[in-house]
């Protein structure tokens, strides 16, 4: 069974970078079958989806967030990550990483549980 | 504002049927494929319904997906709706013009 699982700080200070990590168990990322998606839900909003990565490390982001936004991936950890810098109020939501196809991205099979992240000083 | 418009609120009582639309645009429903999400609350999103209407496995046969053709609109069926069955649901797709996966504003489902 497939399962991703959020971490990072819960509280940012604001213009400060978020750094979130994505650990993918029982798939391996390496077998280059999907995507790799982050989408976050401010409190009480709907859903936004931030960009993917590919396991070759192709990424493909947000048009409006791009400048303030990088994923990465380590295939040696089976985990990708999140860098979003210069975050204000307007940042803070649930995050989720998710598994979208790799032809069809937008096609989220599996979810992290998400993880809260407040920007706040 | 959504890409993708889907109405606030649906309401129906145990047992019958709803509908859930989910209006877009030539650049992406009518291009691509629609998903459908449901989300409890309080826990993530699930998928319901992939490429306009297959389901994945595990997800009862009472959740249908369609799409008029090149019009786009993509539409949400369940039947015999459950008092569990009560929950947010998002439609979701590519944008060409935006280069970008968008959702819908989510639609609150009541059984009453």
């Amino acid at each position: 069974q497939v399962q991703l699982q959020e971490s990072g700080p819960g509280l940012v200070k604001p213009s400060q970078t978020l750094s979130l990590t994505c650990a993918v168990s029982g798939d391996s990322m390496s077998s280059g079958g999907y995507s790799w998606s982050w989408i976050r839900q401010p409190p009480g909003k709907g859903l936004e989806w931030i960009g993917y990565i590919y396991y070759s490390g192709i990424t493909h982001y947000k048009p409006s967030l791009k400048s303030r936004l990088s994923i990465s991936v380590d295939t040696s950890k089976n985990q990708f990550s999140l860098n979003l810098s210069s975050v204000t109020a307007a940042d803070t939501a649930v995050y989720y990483c998710a598994r979208g196809g790799v032809r069809v991205v937008d096609e989220f099979d599996y979810w992290g549980r998400g993880t809260l992240v407040t920007v706040s000083s | 504002q959504s890409v993708l418009t889907q109405p606030p609120s649906v309401s129906a009582a145990p047992g019958q049927k709803v509908t859930i639309s989910c209006s877009g645009s030539s650049s992406n429903i009518g291009d691509n494929y629609v998903s459908w999400y449901q989300q409890l609350p309080g826990t993530a999103p699930k998928l319901l319904i992939y490429e306009n209407n297959k389901r994945p496995s595990g997800i009862p046969d009472r959740f249908s997906g369609s799409k008029s053709g090149t019009s786009g609109t993509g539409t949400l069926g369940i039947t015999g709706l459950q008092t569990g069955d009560e929950a947010e649901y998002y439609c979701g797709t590519w944008d060409n013009i935006l280069s970008a996966v968008v959702f819908g504003g989510g639609t609150k489902l009541t059984v009453l």
